[in-house]
Order: C-alpha cells, then structure tokens, then sequence
C-alpha cells in the first residue's frame, strides 16, 4: 500500500515566518502534488512536481514555493506567512503523469499563522 | 471550462437507508473519474475510479458509481450505509496527459443512528 507521509499533523507559526511542509512517499512515485483545502472551496492545487528538482505552478502558487531534491520528498515552503495562509494542506503522490492516475494522499496538515 | 459540481453540501441518512451522493462534471474529453473519502482529521482516501469498459464501477467499503455519459454524472452510491459512512465524499476529474484534477467541493455526510 502506498504510504504517503507528512511530517506534522498540526503547525501554528507567526507572521512573517518562513514555514517547512514536508512529505514524503515510500512507493517510488514520479508525481507529487500540494494542495490546500478550505471549506466550501475544496482542493487547490498548488505547486506540483513530475520528477526530481522540477515543479509547475498550480492554481494558487502565490506566497508559496516548493523543492524536490530527492524522488520521495516534496517540501512546500511558505516563504513569509500569512494569516490569510491558514489552511489544511495535503500533499499527494501518482505514479505517472497523466489523468487516470489515481493520486494516493497523506493525512493533511493543519496549519494555523497567528 | 473544465468544472466538476457536487450538488449537495450536506447530506443526512438513517443508518441502514441508502445513499446517493451526486456529481456532475463539464469536461471535452473523455474524462477519468474517482470518489475519494476524507474522514474528519484524515487526508482523501481513493473509493473508486472510472477509466472505461463497465460503466457500473465497483469500489471498497460497499460503495459504487454509475457513469453515465448523456447526463455528464457519475454518481456514488451504496445501498445500505452505516455510521462509520459519516465524512465528506469528493468527485474528481481527470485527463489523459494532464496531471491536474478537478474536484468537486465535497458532500458532507451524516448518519442518524
């Protein structure tokens, strides 16, 4: 069974931190995949990533960046957050590119910014 | 544009009654479609998918979708749902050779013991 993994289930973080999302997946997947939920709003995606070090812009990139070093991890960065970036995120993993993938999701992290 | 649409925000049912949650999607191509279940404080768990072929799709914990191409639906249903069902169900889309989904909102359901 794919296992993806992301390091805290709860985060609260201040104004103007630089803020770590980390994911990791144990099934040599090559698509990774952040996404925000927000009630009433569903999914957004994010950033998403189809191989080490490359990543496209999602539907909602701004105040956020993302780095793939190694195949198994994907990391969103907050670069100065927000309150307005209070959110649960989810990161996902695929195996290959293309829509009939079904993309495997960790538990979410919830994140509060004071 | 690309859009999926899920009805209905909430949904309650007896215990024991049965279930359709609905979906309707707005997409050229032929799509790929799933259900995905996200308990309270969990991420989304796959239910069940349509590529082709049968369009009467099986998936775990009791559930099935039907695809009908002329209402542009895929709806989820289960015939006898019990108070473990209680969470939010979400549609989603997708293409070949595109990565993106498209999902719905969410339905959120309770069960009346």
């Amino acid at each position: 069974d794919v296992k993806v993994t992301q390091s805290s289930r709860y985060l609260v973080k201040r104004t103007g931190e630089k803020v770590f999302l980390e994911c990791v997946q144990d099934m040599d997947h090559e698509n990774m995949f952040w996404y925000r939920q927000d009630p009433g709003l569903g999914l957004r995606l994010i950033y998403f990533s189809y191989d080490v070090k490359m990543k496209e812009k999602g539907d909602i990139p701004e105040g956020y960046s993302v780095s793939r070093e190694k195949k198994e991890r994907f990391s969103l960065i907050l670069e100065s957050a927000s309150t307005n970036q209070t959110s649960m995120y989810l990161c996902a993993s695929s195996l290959v590119s293309g829509g009939a993938q079904p993309q495997h999701f960790g538990d979410g992290t919830r994140l509060s910014i004071l | 544009a690309q859009s999926v649409t899920q009805p209905d925000i909430h949904i309650t049912v007896s215990e024991g009654a049965s279930l359709e949650l609905r979906c309707n999607y707005s997409y050229g191509a032929t799509p790929y479609l799933f259900w995905y279940v996200q308990s309270p404080g969990q991420g989304l768990q796959l239910l069940l998918k349509y590529f082709s072929g049968d369009t009467l799709v099986q998936g775990i914990k009791g559930f099935e979708a039907e695809f009908k191409r002329s209402q542009s639906s895929f709806n989820l249903r289960k015939p006898s749902v019990h108070w473990s069902d209680a969470a939010e169900y979400f549609c989603a889309v997708g293409a070949s050779g595109t990565y993106k989904y498209i999902f719905g909102t969410g339905t959120r359901l309770k069960v009346l013991a």
